[in-house]
């Protein structure tokens, strides 16, 4: 398997535009997650998926940000619009509940996000 | 959510071994404690999960003591390649918490 698949792995985008970024989880995951990780703030975990379905937000930081998974392959995480401070390296990461009761996640390159 | 402490950075020598002791006072009866690892530009990767006494891998070992409010992970003879941050987590067995990765320890080998 190739791995948690994340795009882009850079994106450089002015303030107020929307950003989208995109994840493959690996195949037979059924666990989704999205985080941010900043040097003030370390690794966050914004929302996780569990079947396609949202299960659990409260890491989102605002209605700013939303995030989707319209089938078990692919996820987006959007933010609309941009603001500076949303610069930071987003993390997808998937796992299987099978897997060590869903404790080993497998984490994408990650997407480092500039906003100016 | 339990909360875990580590210390913020580590120096340690090729070759040596390494002890990255965490504290997690609070931690609840059905916690696992759990391990990862993460490299400059890349994301976490799981290194080791255990609940209680000896848990060994290829990679390291983790001792969790009886009482279980602290947890060392122990790893042989390092190298240079083990330069990287390590977080110590205490998690429910199910996802009804969040991951919470607190600063985590910043390993340093020195040749």
């Amino acid at each position: 398997d190739a791995g948690v698949i994340q795009s882009p792995r850079h994106e450089v985008t002015e303030m107020g535009q929307e950003v989208t970024l995109r994840c493959k989880p690996i195949s037979g995951h059924d666990y989704l997650f999205w985080y941010r990780q900043t040097m003030m703030r370390g690794l966050e975990l914004l929302i996780y998926f569990n079947n396609n379905v949202p299960i659990d937000d409260s890491g989102m930081p605002e209605d700013r940000f939303s995030a989707k998974m319209p089938n078990a392959s692919f996820s987006t995480l959007k933010i609309q619009p941009s603001e500076p401070r949303d610069s930071a390296v987003y993390f997808c990461a998937s796992s299987s509940y099978g897997q060590s009761a869903g404790h080993e996640q497998y984490f994408g390159p990650g997407t480092r996000l500039t906003v100016t | 959510l339990a909360k875990t402490t580590q210390p913020i950075s580590m120096d340690s020598y090729e070759g040596q071994e390494v002890n990255i002791t965490c504290s997690h006072n609070n931690i609840a009866t059905n916690d696992y404690i759990t391990w990862y690892q993460q490299f400059p530009s890349q994301g976490p990767r799981f290194i080791i999960q255990g609940y209680k006494t000896k848990v060994t891998n290829e990679v390291a070992s983790l001792f969790i003591p009886a009482d279980r409010k602290s947890s060392t992970l122990s790893l042989p003879r390092v190298s240079l390649s083990d330069t990287a941050v390590y977080y110590c987590l205490a998690l429910l067995d199910n996802y009804g918490q969040n991951f919470v990765f607190g600063p985590g320890t910043r390993l340093s080998v020195l040749p």
